[in-house]
């Protein structure tokens, strides 16, 4: 079975820190995703990457950044956590191909509040 | 661009009734598409997919049936559980070079016993 897991379910943080949220697949996957969930809003994509130290923003980009150093490692990075970051962060990967057929793969998930 | 539209809820039903969850897409190309569940405390796993016109996906009871004339991927399960309670999401996947998934908002379903 794929396994995508988070550092933690659940995190709380105060406003200014620097975050780190890290997630580890374990099935050779080149893709690799990381979303914000919020009420009414659905997913919505923050960063991806196809590949080792690579990376591309997504819908949501600002406030955050990424680091891809190994295949199987994705960090998202919060520089100075604010109070609108309190969130539901959701790390997923995939295999590429570009058919559209690869489902996505999802951790756990990491509950965020700043404070 | 590429966007999914699904029935807001919460939708609340009675153990053993009838499920649809109405899900609409729009895409410039040929999709494939997907329902994601997300049970309380958990991420996202697959529970069905199609990647063609007039396919049908079925997992766990739940189908759903890629109708490419009406741009719809309707979820529906004959007979619910309480253990069906979860957020549900619609979601598409066009080709291209581009992996990402395109998701709707979710639905979240209440199964009363």
């Amino acid at each position: 079975d794929v396994k995508v897991t988070q550092s933690s379910r659940y995190l709380v943080k105060r406003t200014g820190e620097k975050v780190f949220l890290e997630c580890v697949q374990d099935m050779d996957h080149e893709n690799m995703f990381w979303y914000r969930q919020d009420p009414g809003l659905g997913l919505r994509l923050i960063y991806f990457s196809y590949d080792v130290k690579m990376k591309e923003k997504g819908d949501i980009p600002e406030g955050y950044s990424v680091s891809r150093e190994k295949k199987e490692r994705f960090s998202l990075i919060l520089e100075s956590a604010s109070t609108n970051q309190t969130s539901m962060y959701l790390c997923a990967s995939s295999f590429p191909g570009g058919t559209g057929h690869y489902e996505q793969y999802f951790g756990p998930g990491t509950r965020l509040t700043v404070t | 661009g590429d966007s999914v539209t699904q029935m807001e809820g919460p939708v609340t039903l009675s153990e053993e009734a009838f499920l649809t969850i109405n899900c609409t897409y729009t895409a410039t190309g040929y999709p494939s598409l997907f329902w994601y569940v997300q049970y309380p405390g958990e991420g996202l796993q697959l529970l069905l997919k199609a990647t063609k016109a007039d396919d049908k996906g079925s997992n766990k009871g739940f189908e759903a049936t890629y109708r490419k004339e009406t741009t719809s991927f309707h979820l529906e399960k004959g007979s619910v559980q309480v253990s069906d309670s979860a957020v549900y999401f619609c979601a598409l996947s066009d080709r291209g070079e581009d992996d990402k998934i395109i998701f709707g908002k979710g639905t979240r379903l209440h199964i009363l016993p």
